[in-house]
């Protein structure tokens, strides 16, 4: 049974550029959030997908932006890339989307550098 | 928003003692609250949550303790090994977001 898996791995742009992180969720998860860890901080949550649609969104400027598709997998994106924007992206999935917060899985992250 | 802080930023201690770490949230909505062990490099893994309509839990070596009353909750670990050593993140979420306190680095000492 795969867990919550992460594409790709490592990823380097530039300034100004744009970038698509993408996350299958566990087995049997319908719900997708996704977080920004900055090197030495906690993760700090950008958005909730649960039925292809955003449900909670943390404090992120409209540049993050995501997407949910009808097997549960979900994109984000980062439009206008600043060098503020160099982190660890970790996409978390749990179960039971109706039953508010359930224990959420993280996957490995992708870590993205700007330059 | 939610404001989860936690204490202390880093924590050694002896195999074999005992380690705890608290934390304090803002939001009284907030129902869930989980803790995280984060290696070196690796994913955070969940080690045990708690609701709000439970005071305390327990899993082997590791009790999580919630007052709701005083918005705040502890970790804590017993007969510490040296692979207890890690970052802990507590969290604390409501219905659909989760909010992580800063981390505690814990090293075990053999």
């Amino acid at each position: 049974d795969a867990g919550v898996t992460q594409s790709p791995t490592h990823l380097i742009k530039t300034r100004g550029q744009q970038v698509t992180l993408r996350c299958s969720p566990k087995s049997g998860h319908d719900t997708v959030s996704w977080y920004q860890q900055a090197l030495g901080q906690g993760p700090q949550f950008i958005f909730q997908y649960y039925e292809e649609e955003e449900r909670q969104r943390g404090n992120f400027p409209d540049r993050f932006s995501g997407h949910q598709f009808p097997n549960y997998s979900s994109e984000l994106n980062v439009n206008a890339l600043l060098l503020g924007d160099s982190a660890l992206y970790l996409c978390a999935s749990s179960p039971g989307g109706v039953l508010g917060n359930q224990p959420q899985h993280f996957g490995d992250g992708t870590r993205l550098s700007i330059l | 928003g939610e404001n989860v802080e936690q204490h202390p930023s880093t924590l050694s201690v002896q195999e074999g003692d005992s380690a705890v770490i608290k934390c304090t949230y803002s939001d009284s909505a907030s129902n869930y609250f989980p803790w995280y062990k984060q290696e070196l490099g690796k994913r955070p893994q969940l080690i045990i949550d708690i609701r709000s309509n439970v005071g305390e839990k327990k899993d082997q070596r590791i009790a999580v303790t919630l007052n709701k009353t005083a918005k705040h909750f502890s970790l804590h670990i017993t007969e510490t090994q040296p692979e207890d050593s890690a970052v802990y993140f507590c969290a604390a979420g409501g219905a659909n977001n989760l909010f992580f306190g800063t981390g505690t680095r814990l090293t075990v000492i053999p």
